[in-house]
C-alpha cells in the first residue's frame, strides 16, 4: 500500500542551524502539507502546497520556514535558523482530495 | 473558522469495556470529520472519516463514529476495548474543499487496563 515517507526519523540540531526535513508523498496525490506536534500538544497545521505553490499557511509558518518540491517526488520543509521552540514532531501529509495521509514524522530536537 | 474540542485528555477503560471518546466541532460550513490514531512513536493513522454520506461511520479495528449535526458531535466508540487500542486519538475537521487544512483537537489518550 502506498505511504508517505519521511526522512530522517530523528534530527538533532544546534540552535541557529538550518535543517531540511524531507518527505516523499504518495505519487498520485496533488496536495501536500506540513504539520507539527510539540510534545504533549495538539497537531498544528503549518502549510499546504498545491500546483507548485503555497496554498495556505498558518501564523506559525513565518519567514524562517520554507517549502519546496524540487523534483517530481520530494517535498521538503526548511527551517532557516532553528530556535529551541522549533523542537517538535513534524508530519508530512499528502492528499488526493480531502483525506490526508500522514507520514511517520521527523522528531526534531533543537539544542 | 473551524475548531475541535475533545473532552477528556485521558480516558481509562478496562479491557472488554465500551470505549467512548468525545469530539465536538465548530464549523461555519458543512464539515468533513476524521478520527486519527497515533501509537507511541508513530505517525497518524486514519481510523475513519465522515464526508456527508452516512452519519454512522465504521472504521478500522472495530471503531465507529456517529455524526450528529444537532449536537455538533462526532464521538468515537468501540463496543469492547482491547489492550492494543491504547494510543492517542485525534479528532479533526475540515470542509469539502479539496486540499483544505485539517484542524485537530487536543487529543485523548486512551489507556486500557487488563
Amino acid at each position: 500500500e502506498p505511504e508517505v515517507t519521511q526522512t530522517p526519523s530523528h534530527q538533532v540540531t544546534q540552535m541557529g542551524q538550518e535543517v531540511i526535513l524531507r518527505c516523499v508523498p504518495i505519487s498520485n496525490h496533488l496536495y501536500f502539507y506540513w504539520y507539527r506536534q510539540i510534545l504533549g500538544q495538539k497537531v498544528e497545521f503549518l502549510v499546504s502546497f498545491y500546483n507548485n505553490e503555497i496554498s495556505e499557511k498558518s501564523e506559525i509558518f513565518d519567514d524562517q520556514f520554507s517549502v519546496e518540491r524540487p523534483d517530481g517526488s520530494n517535498f521538503t520543509l526548511k527551517i532557516r535558523s532553528t530556535k529551541l521552540e522549533d523542537s517538535a514532531m513534524y508530519f508530512c501529509a499528502s492528499s488526493p482530495d480531502t483525506e490526508a495521509f500522514f507520514g511517520q514524522g521527523t522528531r526534531l530536537t533543537v539544542v | 473558522a473551524q475548531s475541535v474540542t475533545q473532552l477528556g485528555s485521558h480516558v481509562s477503560v478496562s479491557e472488554g469495556a465500551l470505549v467512548l471518546l468525545r469530539c465536538n466541532y465548530s464549523s461555519s460550513v458543512p464539515p468533513y470529520l476524521f478520527w486519527y490514531v497515533q501509537y507511541p512513536n508513530q505517525g497518524l493513522q486514519l481510523l475513519l472519516k465522515y464526508t456527508s454520506a452516512a452519519t454512522l461511520v465504521k472504521g478500522i479495528n472495530g471503531f465507529e463514529a456517529e455524526f450528529k449535526k444537532s449536537e455538533t458531535s462526532f464521538h468515537l466508540t468501540k463496543p469492547s476495548a482491547h489492550m492494543r487500542d491504547a494510543a492517542e486519538y485525534f479528532c479533526a475537521v475540515t470542509n469539502n474543499n479539496a486540499g483544505n487544512m485539517l484542524t485537530f483537537g487536543g487529543g485523548t489518550r486512551l489507556m486500557v487496563k487488563p
